[in-house]
């Protein structure tokens, strides 16, 4: 079946330092991958995406990574910062009706 | 320009009491979701609409859920008679197109059944 999970519940990290967060996928059909950042009471926010032809991408301090061999995701923060501190989501897409999401990784960044 | 935004943003009810929460996407998005989210979970899907296509209403848990999207635009979402398994966020995104745009999320109504 689907599925779309993390492998840490909670990383932390110190101020400065970069962070990788892990995300693995199981529906090798899946051909959009987004990632989402969620801060205490708000809605998820859009922080970077991939798509399948694709096997890295980069934003603004933030790169994501897409091995379809092994079926892994991962977002990469540099220099984090306390207000990266959140939960963050991995969820994919395979052209249906909506994301299916991860449970979620809650990053804490220590000062 | 606005981003997605949603009505109450919390709502306390009893146990067998109707609710309704509201939806407003970004002007011109053609597609809307619900979700919900249990504390501390990941999101799950609840419904779906894409312009004047009849819903995807898979997600929806039980026949007490429903939902309408009125002339493309505001979306309602309906929970009858009211159950604590139903305390959520529930949360609503609007994308340009459909599934394979990014989705971008509202605030959530935070639901809390006594």
């Amino acid at each position: 079946g689907e599925s779309v999970g993390l492998h840490l519940p909670t990383l932390s990290v110190q101020e400065g330092d970069n962070s990788i967060i892990n995300c693995a996928y199981s529906n090798s059909a899946s051909d959009y991958f987004i990632w989402y950042k969620q801060e205490s009471g708000k809605g998820p926010q859009f922080i970077i995406d991939i798509r399948s032809n694709m096997d890295k991408r980069q934003g603004q301090r933030v790169t994501v990574l897409l091995n379809k061999t092994v079926k892994h995701l991962s977002l990469q923060i540099a220099a984090t910062q306390p207000g990266d501190s959140a939960v963050y989501f991995c969820a994919e897409n395979m052209g249906r009706r909506a994301l299916t999401f991860g449970s979620g990784t809650r990053l804490q960044v220590q000062p | 320009g606005a981003g997605v935004s949603q009505s109450p943003s919390n709502k306390v009810t009893e146990k067998g009491k109707d609710v309704e929460l509201r939806c407003d996407p970004i002007s011109g998005h053609t597609a809307l979701y619900w979700y919900r989210q249990s504390l501390g979970q990941g999101l799950e899907f609840l419904i779906y609409f894409q312009g004047n296509s009849a819903p995807d209403k898979s997600g929806l848990p039980s026949d007490r859920f429903s939902a309408e999207r009125t002339g493309g635009s505001v979306s309602t979402l309906t929970i009858q008679r009211t159950q604590q398994e139903d305390s959520a966020v529930y949360l609503c995104a609007s994308s340009p197109r459909g599934p394979t745009d990014t989705q971008y999320f509202g605030p959530g109504t935070r639901l809390t059944v006594l």
